[in-house]
This record gives structure tokens, C-alpha cells and sequence, in this order.
């Protein structure tokens, strides 16, 4: 119960076009969803976050959409550039108390120019 | 700011003997956590500590794994004696406190042969 299923296990997107990866989840006592960037050698960076009293929040060409019902989020990245080229990893918790985060297995995505 | 630091960047040794990572937070931030991250998976909390106190160790290895946080400040974490299995990436993060965002170092990449 405690697991974030991720999907693709990688995902290969045309400079300009739109990446979108999922994640679902089974704790319904999650109430925070954060997404995370690595680039090789580095450690993960926190790209953008989510509370389940919104659906959508956007950050930029970065969107989390949030389905509470069907306890599934996704991030989805617009107009992608090679620069965005990284793992990226979805990530659960629960707020009140401490804040472990359990994460998704990653999706390597690679922007081809 | 600085950020996260952690010592080595990379460590090669052989099965059976011991290994110490070390990880300096960011100034100020009370809470610390060490992860493992296995090729190809997401981060796995191995402990969190809040100031000098463990909040979360439920899923170190403790027969072999041991980490201590003095002064509540740096931490290490020590493996001993090493399995092939414990080949990973070992990520030390920090966060102001409870229920805020995670910075992470650049990990310490372990090989155990």
C-alpha cells in the first residue's frame, strides 16, 4: 500500500512536443505529490509539487494533473527541450507527521532535437 | 546557499568489508534523511533523523547498517560488512524541518565487488 507505480520506464519525446508521465498510487492517506529531476550524477531536485485539494497546477511549461478518485497523477511537460533531457520521478507522503517520501521507479526521458 | 554535501563522491570495495558515507546538510535544516538508490529504481528511505533523534529507521538494514547524527548536525551512515547487494547511489537530504521541501546532494555511488 505503501507503493507509486510510475510509467513509461522511459520515454522518447520530439524537441517541441508534449511529455507525459503517470503515476498511481494506493494510500489514500497520501496528501502530498511532489515530482523530482536527475540528471546523471546528481542528486534529485524537486520540479513541482501537489496538495489533493487541487486537480491541476501549473509551473511554467510543467503541469501535475490530480485525479483524488482515481488516485492517479501525472506531470506533463510542454513544448520539451533537450534540456529537459533527465529522470524524473514521481513521489508520495503523508504531511502531518514525518515527512517520508515514497517514489515512483523513475522514467528516463530522452528530448531528441 | 549551500547546498547538501556529502563525502565520497565514489567508493569501491570489496564484499565483507566496511564503508562510511558522510553528509553535511544545509545550514539550519533540522531534519536529515539518507537514501538508497538502486540502479534504475527510485530513492528508498533507509532513516530520518529530526536534529539528533531518529524518526524513521523501519526500513535500515540494521544487522549491517548503522547511522548516527551527532550535534545534529553531519551525519554518517556505515555499511558493515558490505553485500554485493548494497551496490547503490547513497543519497543524504535535508530539509528545514518536518513537511517541507527535500534538498538532496549529489549521493556517494557505491560498489561493492
Amino acid at each position: 500500500q505503501q507503493q507509486v507505480k510510475q510509467s513509461p520506464q522511459s520515454l522518447i519525446v520530439q524537441k517541441g512536443g508534449i511529455s507525459i508521465i503517470n503515476c498511481a498510487y494506493e494510500n489514500t492517506a497520501f496528501d502530498y505529490f511532489p515530482w523530482y529531476q536527475q540528471f546523471p550524477g546528481k542528486g534529485p531536485a524537486l520540479l513541482i509539487a501537489i496538495r489533493p485539494d487541487v486537480s491541476e497546477k501549473k509551473e511554467g511549461r510543467f503541469t501535475i494533473s490530480f485525479n483524488k478518485s482515481a488516485k492517479q497523477f501525472s506531470l506533463h511537460i510542454m513544448d520539451s527541450q533537450p534540456g529537459d533531457s533527465a529522470t524524473y520521478f514521481c513521489a508520495a507522503s503523508i504531511i502531518q507527521g514525518a515527512q517520508k517520501l515514497v517514489f515512483g521507479q523513475g522514467t528516463r526521458l530522452t528530448i531528441n532535437p | 546557499e549551500a547546498g547538501v554535501a556529502q563525502s565520497p563522491r565514489y567508493k569501491i570495495i570489496e564484499k565483507r568489508q566496511s564503508v562510511a558515507f558522510w553528509c553535511n546538510p544545509i545550514s539550519g535544516h533540522a531534519t536529515l534523511y539518507w537514501y538508497q538508490q538502486i540502479l534504475g529504481q527510485g530513492p528508498k528511505l533507509l532513516i530520518q533523523f529530526q536534529n539528533n533523534g531518529v524518526v524513521d529507521d523501519s526500513q535500515l538494514p540494521k544487522d549491517r547498517f548503522s547511522a548516527e547524527r551527532l550535534k545534529g548536525v553531519d551525519s554518517t551512515l556505515k555499511i558493515q560488512p558490505a553485500k554485493l547487494e548494497d551496490s547503490a547511489v547513497y543519497l543524504c537530504a535535508s530539509s528545514y524541518y518536518l513537511n517541507t521541501e527535500a534538498f538532496f546532494g549529489q549521493g556517494t555511488r557505491l560498489t561493492v565487488v
